[in-house]
């Protein structure tokens, strides 16, 4: 991919089940985003992490970023059918220059 | 409810066409972006403009033209288009590029491009 990697790449889970999903990313950045995207629309931003945090939590998102690893993880809880949607992680190395990952597809069964 | 607006949301045209697409935020944003997306994939950047200035083209081909009249306004002007140009292009902007800009972007739905 552009910048990193994104695991799994599809995920099926029930409603109330809790949602992980990792990005990973190749190169030093400002901060890592995640952004979701229903099908077919625009994408939404969920949250963003600084390079010098190492744990953001927004509603039911919880997201994590190891720097030396180059990866984050993006951790859904309680998921509701609603959430079903693809979800991209960002990374901002260059100013004006965001580069998503390839994206996980988070399938939530009622 | 996004605050950019793009239009049209969805355009056929033929490979000898010219059309346009446009976007518009009244968000006070001093950046604009084009990204194209094909199915299954990420967002890909095509262009960057701040303050109304295009300040990366990331080796776009030049039947894609960006414009960009007003800080508001953003269009994507397009020519001689080939079948593996159709794709979702979406505009997003932020409000700037540098300094305290914290790196969120604001997507509008998209332009849904057929390439016949």
């Amino acid at each position: 991919s552009q910048q990193g990697e994104e695991d799994p790449q599809a995920l099926s889970i029930q409603e109330g089940e809790n949602a992980t999903m990792n990005c990973s990313y190749k190169t030093s950045i400002n901060n890592l985003q995640w952004y979701r995207q229903n099908s077919g629309r625009g994408l939404v931003h969920l949250i963003l992490i600084r390079s010098n945090e190492r744990e953001k939590h927004s509603g039911r998102l919880r997201v994590t970023l190891d720097t030396s690893k180059k990866s984050s993880s993006l951790l859904i809880t309680a998921s509701r059918a609603a959430d079903t949607a693809s979800y991209f992680c960002a990374t901002d190395a260059n100013a004006g220059k965001s580069t998503f990952g390839d994206g996980t597809t988070l399938t939530v069964k009622p | 409810d996004t605050e950019v607006t793009q239009t049209p949301k969805h355009l056929v045209m033929g490979m000898t066409n010219k059309k346009s697409l446009k976007c518009e935020q009244h968000m006070g944003h001093r950046a604009m972006y084009w990204y194209k997306q094909k199915a299954k994939k990420p967002p890909e950047l095509m262009f960057v403009y701040s303050y109304e200035k295009l300040s990366i083209n990331e080796s776009v081909p030049s039947r894609f033209s960006p414009e960009c009249p007003n800080s508001s306004l953003l269009n994507l002007h397009l020519h001689a288009l080939q079948p593996e140009d159709s794709a979702l292009y979406l505009c997003a902007s932020s409000q700037g590029t540098s300094g305290s800009w914290t790196g969120e972007l604001f997507f509008g739905e998209g332009s849904r491009l057929t390439v016949l």
